[in-house]
């Protein structure tokens, strides 16, 4: 079957640096996605990797190792506004179509 | 700016009832989904559209059908509301080439007493 894990919930300081991470068994894996969800509103795209390794975009880096099933989410210089959920999303080949899969999200509070 | 826009951001209805989601983008895209939300078990995807009139079942299929009239328009159907379709629906609709992230609509929020 396919599985996506993350942690439930993560606490960090106003300035710090947090990492989040996602591992995933998926079969026909075609790509990673990182979706960030402030409460009460729609899923917003972050980052995507296809490749392995690191892709940075502002304060927010993604990497990726498919030979490991892992991938995570990297924010600096954290500000109160990234208290969110982080959504990680598996793309999967299935029957021709592609497919996203989601995981639970990791609900990331951002203290002063 | 992209649009993915939802009917209704909140809905109640009762046991029974036949439920109408309707979502509606401006891209252009090929493909549409329909998910819902669940606390503790994140998205799960119960039916997407690669093309007009064209429709395939996701992990959580039952209870539910679509729609797929025009392109830029993706129905969800509750053929008999049951509280355990309580939940938040989200739609999200991506470009044919699959290389691009999904646009998702702002959710409806389904309270089925």
């Amino acid at each position: 079957g396919q599985n996506i894990d993350q942690p439930t919930e993560m606490t960090a300081t106003e300035g710090a640096i947090v990492q989040i991470n996602c591992t995933y068994q998926t079969s026909g894996f075609n790509g990673l996605f990182w979706y960030q969800q402030h409460a009460g509103e729609a899923p917003t795209f972050l980052s995507y990797n296809v490749l392995d390794g690191l892709e940075e975009k502002g304060r927010f880096s993604s990497f990726l190792s498919r030979s490991k099933g892992y991938s995570y989410l990297l924010l600096k210089e954290l500000q109160m506004k990234d208290s969110a959920s982080y959504l990680c999303a598996v793309r999967v080949l299935s029957g021709g179509y592609n497919k996203l899969i989601f995981g639970a999200g990791t609900r990331l509070a951002v203290h002063p | 700016d992209v649009k993915v826009t939802q009917s209704s951001r909140y809905l109640v209805k009762r046991t029974g009832e036949k439920v109408f989601l309707e979502c509606v983008q401006d891209m252009d895209h090929e493909n549409m989904f329909w998910y819902r939300q669940d606390p503790g078990l994140g998205l799960r995807l119960i039916y997407f559209s690669y093309d007009v009139k064209m429709k395939e079942k996701g992990d959580i299929p039952e209870g539910y059908s679509v729609s797929r009239e025009k392109k830029e328009r993706f129905s969800l159907i509750l053929e008999s509301a049951s509280t355990n379709q309580t939940s938040m629906y989200l739609c999200a609709s991506s470009s044919g080439t699959g290389l691009t992230e999904a646009f998702f609509g702002q959710g409806t929020r389904l309270t089925v007493v």
